[in-house]
């Protein structure tokens, strides 16, 4: 069974435009992970939100967590072409480490 | 490019068969975890080694098998293969406690 769930499951943009998708789980976690993947190949490792974090940032990326609604959501600012791709977050147990559980993933299409 | 590898990139196989597939972990992390991708579908944890000794293991039957080597390097051995085997096959390699970065993957197909 999946532990995440993400929203919306498909997402299409123009480029410059904002990409927000969100992830709820159900147990209580050690951390949280969002990951790209293009095409059916390997997965990016883009950001890693710890349970005691409520917000991150990398480059054109914010992470949101809120671990009293269970939910984390994804922020790509002034998306490109190239970010097309299915976005996944996975959850870290506090019992579990290194026991990742994916949802079914958010698959944006980003138009020129 | 995270530094893990796979191989083979693809592989076809009759049910029935048994198959390996193969990892290197990324320098100088001590810890490889195994994931089934079906098509469309997020990964499913298979299972993880640490230090040579399995670590904890998902829903998958015992003809699921792994081993990780000192060099940190794994196997996956997939015995008595079935249709519903076919998928990506995804190893991670991480230190503990940390991000989990993966390889590009085996696409197996089980005929």
């Amino acid at each position: 069974s999946q532990q995440g769930e993400e929203d919306p499951q498909a997402l299409s943009i123009q480029e410059g435009e904002n990409a927000t998708m969100n992830c709820s789980y159900k147990t209580s976690i050690n951390n949280l992970q969002w990951y790209r993947q293009n095409s059916g190949r390997g997965l990016v490792h883009l950001i890693l939100i710890r349970s005691n974090e409520r917000e991150k940032h990398s480059g054109r990326l914010r992470v949101t967590l809120d671990t009293s609604k269970k939910s984390s959501s994804l922020l790509i600012t002034a998306s490109r072409a190239a970010d097309t791709a299915s976005y996944f977050c996975a959850t870290s147990g506090t019992d579990s480490w290194g026991k990742l559980q994916f949802g079914a993933g958010t698959q944006v299409v980003v138009t020129p | 490019e995270t530094g893990v590898t796979q191989s083979p990139t693809h592989l076809i196989k009759t049910r029935g068969q048994q198959v390996t597939l193969r990892c290197s972990s990324q320098s100088g992390h001590n810890t490889v975890s195994w994931y089934q991708q079906a098509l469309g579908q997020g990964p499913q944890f298979i299972f993880q080694y640490y230090r040579e000794e399995e670590n904890g293991r998902g829903n998958f039957p015992p003809r699921f098998s792994g081993l990780q080597f000192p060099n940190y390097s794994s196997e996956l051995n997939v015995n008595a293969l079935e249709l519903d085997d076919s998928a990506l096959y995804l190893c991670a390699s991480s230190k503990t406690y940390n991000e989990q970065f993966f390889g590009p993957g085996t696409r197996l197909t089980v005929l």
